[in-house]
């Protein structure tokens, strides 16, 4: 079973469009994240959702919008699309641990977005 | 998030063991050392972490120097599956969001 899952795989679309990525983790976990990684490889938080409750928005434009209908998904919703948002997404979740320190982030497999 | 810094680049020959640098001088005596790699084409994994004594786990050792302003992620016998960029990260817990750096790209030689 995949532990953190999202769909698309690929994404291909044209400036100006709206999109959605969607991300399921079945690992029962309470924290779930975006990241965005671009051209140049660099990884960056985007958001961080802890039991449906947003917690970190790293300056990302207000055209993102992430959702989280349920502790197992954050879907992140995507409103005109620009060329600089061509990147790879991907989702991630954890779960604090008893020590309150070092619990693991589990990664999806990403979602390759080009905006043409 | 306290800085690491890593060699951009490293080698190694496959079955041979590898050891990957990150500095950390920095470091806070709250933040743990957490180490993940992204092979190609794939999602960041998960490795190892530790606070202030060495680990072992099934993938690596991490070695933790004395006064945690350095670390090293052991690999013991690279294989060819290893080849991916190894992020050595500081963060205070595993349920805060991580700060990657560029990482070490590790080559590994059949």
């Amino acid at each position: 079973d995949t532990a953190v899952s999202q769909t698309p795989k690929y994404l291909v679309t044209q400036m100006g469009n709206d999109k959605s990525i969607k991300c399921e983790q079945n690992l029962g976990h309470d924290t779930m994240y975006w990241y965005k990684q671009d051209s140049k490889k660099f990884l960056k938080i985007m958001f961080s959702y802890n039991n449906k409750e947003l917690i970190i928005n790293e300056t990302v434009p207000n055209r993102f919008s992430p959702k989280s209908p349920d502790k197992a998904h954050l879907n992140l919703h995507i409103n005109s699309l620009e060329l600089g948002d061509s990147a790879v997404y991907f989702c991630a979740s954890s779960q604090l641990g008893f020590s309150g320190g070092a619990d693991e982030q589990f990664f999806g497999p990403g979602t390759r977005l080009t905006v043409l | 998030d306290a800085k690491t810094t890593q060699p951009n680049s490293m080698e190694s020959n496959e079955e041979e063991p590898v050891h990957l640098p990150c500095n950390h001088s920095t470091i806070s005596g709250t933040d743990y050392i957490h180490w993940y790699r992204q092979l190609p084409s794939q999602g960041p994994e998960y490795v190892i972490h530790g606070l202030t004594s060495n680990v072992n786990n099934r993938m690596a050792s991490l070695a933790i120097a004395e006064d945690r302003k350095s670390s090293t992620l052991i690999l013991h016998r690279a294989t060819l599956r290893d080849a991916a960029v190894y992020y050595c990260i500081l963060t205070i817990s595993g349920n805060t969001p991580l700060v990657f750096g560029k990482g070490t790209r590790l080559s590994v030689i059949a």
